[in-house]
């Protein structure tokens, strides 16, 4: 099974303030990670595919890095609503896996 | 507008069955690979299992492999998962979740999530 990692759990970020986000992988998967926003009561909605291909409808503040096994969501400038859990996922195996989230709070 | 509506879940007993169903539509349901997967209360979130778009081929996480099965009815636009000898670690939220076209493309519509409780 694919692990993947992500750092920090928890971060309380002001508003505007760059918010970035990690998440390691066990092994190279190649391009193959996708980025979720889950707030509060909600169901997940993606926000990245393919480490770094944006998605109609997302703001542009939001934006993927990486490949192999280190990847980045960035936030360029925190708003309010931004307030989340952010969840990697893995599909380069036949099983996927999820990322242990990273919680983020606005201060 | 894709939409994908879970029912089935509730309190069942350690040891018991339940079957959930996924109602799906605004799309051409039978092109399209499906999964389960689920949310513990306060924790993140765990792939369950995915069923091709013709319903050949399907796959399972270690955590419910044996116990947990996954179908579909392409005529009804339907997903299925079916779940026997339920633990207190399966208390979940258990989200039906829609594919892109391809087998590795990214999870692009979730359901509202139905939840099921294991309890004595």
């Amino acid at each position: 099974e694919i692990v993947l990692t992500q750092s920090p759990d928890f971060q309380s970020v002001t508003p505007k303030e760059k918010v970035t986000i990690t998440c390691r992988a066990s092994q190279s998967i190649g391009s193959n990670l996708h980025w979720y926003q889950q707030k509060a009561g909600q169901s997940p909605k993606l926000l990245i595919q393919y480490a770094s291909q944006s998605l109609s409808g997302v703001p542009s503040r939001f934006s993927g890095s990486g490949s192999g096994t280190d990847f980045t969501l960035t936030i360029s400038s925190l708003e309010a609503e931004d307030a989340a859990t952010y969840y990697c996922h893995q599909s380069s195996s036949l099983r996927g896996t999820f990322g242990g989230g990273t919680k983020v709070e606005i201060k | 507008e894709v939409q994908l509506l879970e029912s089935g879940g509730g309190l069942v007993q350690p040891g018991g069955s339940l079957k959930l169903t996924c109602a799906a539509s605004g799309f051409t349901f039978s092109s399209y690979g499906m999964r389960w997967v689920r949310q513990a209360p306060g924790k993140g979130l765990e792939w369950l299992s995915v069923i091709t778009g013709n319903g050949a081929t399907t796959y399972y996480a270690d955590s419910v492999k044996g116990r947990f099965t996954i179908s579909r009815d392409n005529s009804k636009k339907t997903l299925y998962l079916q779940m026997n000898s339920l633990r207190a670690g399966d208390t979940a939220v258990y989200y039906c979740v829609k594919g892109g076209g391809g087998w590795k493309d990214a999870f692009d519509y979730w359901g509202q999530g139905t939840l099921v409780t294991v309890s004595s």
